[in-house]
């Protein structure tokens, strides 16, 4: 079945970086993009990133421009992503999420099982 | 960037039908999908495009669109379908890929 595999949770002090993996299996890895989404306590889904495991082209959210960095390994079908410069609001659930696209609607199926990374000195 | 816009939350009685509203004038320009998400789970998939359900979704979870808005309706509510739910579509305000998620409805199921 098409799956996505994320690593462990992760406890990064303020400034330092973060990279969380997202390994898939099931499909054929090259066809479609992989976004980011993380998801704060309590709070709601916000989009961080998107990349192609095709060609390596990225689209970032303004809001993360400058501090993430997506990149794919297609020997391994392994997508990553880092966040740098981490503050104590980064602490989130982070979620990889196969991205499916046609000419007027997109949508994210599967996801996978997210990774907390928590951010404290 | 764009926003989309959802009421915080909602209730319905078991076995009623709730709708569910998204907002954004993205939606003017792209289908919207939608996605439950339960406590301390990843989200799932339930509608897509114009009124698309992944396999595995119940056919009580049905999708429409009109204008700047597009919603999503559970006909026969179970008490399996309290969760909270998401909308999704691209941005259209910008040049570049960049998708916009909804605020976020919380449905209760009475």
């Amino acid at each position: 079945q098409v799956q996505l595999v994320q690593s462990g949770a992760e406890v990064k002090k303020p400034g330092a970086s973060v990279r969380v993996s997202c390994k898939g299996s099931g499909y054929t890895f090259t066809k479609y993009g992989i976004s980011w989404v993380r998801q704060a306590p309590g709070q709601g889904l916000e989009w961080m990133g998107w990349i192609s495991p095709y060609n390596g082209h990225t689209s970032d959210a303004k809001k993360f421009q400058g501090r993430v960095t997506m990149t794919t390994d297609i020997s391994t079908n392994t997508t990553y992503m880092e966040l740098r410069n981490l503050r104590s609001d980064d602490t989130a659930v982070y979620y990889c999420a196969r991205d499916v696209m046609a000419a007027t609607v997109n949508w994210f199926d599967p996801w996978g099982q997210g990774t907390l990374v928590t951010v404290s000195s | 960037s764009s926003e989309l816009t959802q009421d915080p939350a909602v209730s319905v009685a078991l076995g009623q039908t709730v709708r569910i509203t998204c907002q954004g004038d993205s939606l003017r320009s792209f289908y919207a999908s939608w996605y439950q998400q339960k406590p301390g789970q990843a989200p799932i998939l339930v509608i897509y495009g114009k009124n698309n359900r992944p396999s595995g979704i119940p056919d009580r979870f049905s999708g429409s669109s009109s204008g700047n808005t597009a919603s999503l309706t559970i006909t026969g509510a179970q008490a399996d379908d309290e969760a909270d739910y998401y909308c999704n579509s691209r941005d259209s305000s910008v040049n570049h890929l960049n998708y916009v998620f909804g605020t976020g409805t919380k449905v209760t199921v009475l």
